[in-house]
């Protein structure tokens, strides 16, 4: 089966710029996640969608990003403006769904995006 | 709330000896834990993951960890080290939260140095 895409796998802007990232997760997974990575730290949790609802956007700089995923499959992550301290490799993952067993705590993640503020 | 403690940021192992990674964690119930590896600008690969029972899991790569209650560790293992592991690895803790929706939380990693 195809894995999570994500794109664009790097970009470059400046502060105050905006940006925007898309994934596409494993098809018929139910729960789509973004996390933030940055350099010598693990991923944080961004925003965690159920379908095309959001289940968990408490880390989410809602001032600046957004996100969205219409119609509950690809999904959208926009900064804007962006920041230097937005440096990070952003993470798409998807796993199965709630229901079932425990492959639901299972996630697939794509290769990131890296973005780069100057 | 739910933390994963991984206290080595670096290690360094010659090739074929063993390796020990340590995680420990943080949770009220029986956690779910899992060990991911993340290749350079790659992004993060399941190893394996504990839910219950047999409290010796197996992964893929010839991965193994260990999950001991008593002293809330999942400690990653691998008797063996090829030059083709050196990674970051990343242990993480899952748990469902009130909301019914798994919430998952990483550790901040160990990078694995191979020399030959």
């Amino acid at each position: 089966e195809a894995g999570v895409a994500q794109s664009p796998r790097y970009k470059i802007i400046e502060k105050r710029q905006s940006v925007a990232f898309w994934c596409n997760p494993i098809s018929g997974h139910a729960t789509l996640y973004w996390y933030q990575q940055i350099l010598g730290q693990g991923p944080k949790l961004l925003i965690q969608f159920q379908n095309n609802g959001v289940v968990d956007d408490s880390q989410l700089p809602k001032d600046r990003f957004s996100a969205e995923r219409l119609k509950g499959v690809d999904s959208t992550l926009k900064i804007q403006p962006a920041k230097l301290e937005d440096s990070a490799v952003y993470l798409c993952a998807s796993s199965p769904g709630t229901s079932g067993g425990t492959e639901l705590y299972e996630q697939y993640f794509g290769p990131g995006t890296r973005l780069t503020v100057t | 709330a739910q933390s994963v403690t991984q206290p080595d940021i670096h290690i360094t192992v010659s090739e074929g000896a063993s390796l020990e990674l340590r995680c420990n964690y943080s949770y009220g119930a029986t956690p779910y834990l899992f060990w991911y590896v993340q290749s350079p600008g790659q992004g993060l690969q399941l190893l394996l993951k504990y839910f219950s029972g047999d409290t010796l899991v197996q992964g893929i790569k010839g991965f193994e960890a260990e999950f001991k209650r008593s002293q809330s560790s999942f400690n990653l293992r691998k008797p063996s080290v090829h030059w083709s592991d050196a990674a970051e690895y990343f242990c993480a803790v899952a748990s469902m939260n009130s909301g019914g929706y798994q919430k998952v939380t990483f550790g901040t990693g160990t990078k694995l140095q191979v020399i030959p």
